[in-house]
């Protein structure tokens, strides 16, 4: 049963173009979470995305950010003209179905670590 | 605002005995907390829940204590190994909010053997 799988492991970008971040939930799962981690630092939410919408975008920069979970295929997060600031691990998670309880755990993949020059 | 504490940013403990990771948190509309350990380059990795409803969960060699009254939790690991040298997170869920999670900024754990 193959877990949460992120790519590329690693991204090299320059300052002003685009980063694509893909992540394939683990299977039977339709929930997915992108986190992002700056050094020495926690994770910290991103969006929360089920298929074809997004249900909590809270944590995300308004602008140059986005992130979609389509019908079919990976969740994409997307960058657009990245910044230094934008250098991080971003990390995806998925979970189940929710029981009524709503508390599913969340797996999170191996991240994909990004290095805007 | 960090709503989640780990105010210890490492703990180094011998193998055998026991390791106490202590998480605080401010927020008390969260009701779900967990444990997850990193290795370097790698992703999280769930060790361990604890709903607001109970005050501790046990799962082989991990107990999760959970005291509300003192927004306190604590993960205990008996006994260590060396393989347990991580990063340990704690993180919180809001009740009635959406499913994200809400990190600590981790508790580097060195076993020694």
């Amino acid at each position: 049963n193959a877990g949460v799988m992120q790519n590329p492991r690693h991204l090299v970008r320059r300052r002003g173009q685009e980063a694509r971040l893909r992540c394939s939930p683990m299977k039977g799962h339709s929930h997915v979470y992108w986190y992002r981690q700056l050094p020495e630092e926690g994770l910290k939410f991103m969006v929360y995305l089920q298929k074809e919408n997004i249900i909590d975008e809270s944590g995300m920069p308004k602008e140059r950010f986005s992130a979609e979970f389509p019908k079919e295929g990976p969740s994409i997060l997307r960058i657009q003209q990245v910044v230094r600031g934008d250098s991080a691990a971003y990390f995806c998670a998925s979970s189940p179905t929710l029981g009524t309880s709503g508390t599913d755990t969340q797996y999170f993949g191996p991240g994909t670590r990004l290095t805007v020059l | 605002d960090q709503q989640v504490k780990q105010n210890s940013p490492s703990l180094s403990v011998q193998e055998g005995r026991i390791s106490i990771l202590n998480c605080d948190y401010t927020n008390s509309m969260f009701d779900y907390f967990l444990w997850y350990k990193k290795y370097p380059a790698e992703g999280p990795t769930f060790l361990i829940s604890i709903s607001s409803i109970k005050d501790k969960n046990e799962d082989g060699r991990f107990t999760v204590f959970l005291n509300k009254s003192a927004k306190h939790l604590s993960l205990h690991i008996v006994p260590s190994q060396p393989g347990d040298s991580a990063v340990y997170f704690c993180a919180a869920r809001r009740r009635g909010g959406s499913e994200k999670l809400v990190f600590g900024k981790g508790t580097k754990l060195t076993v020694n053997p």
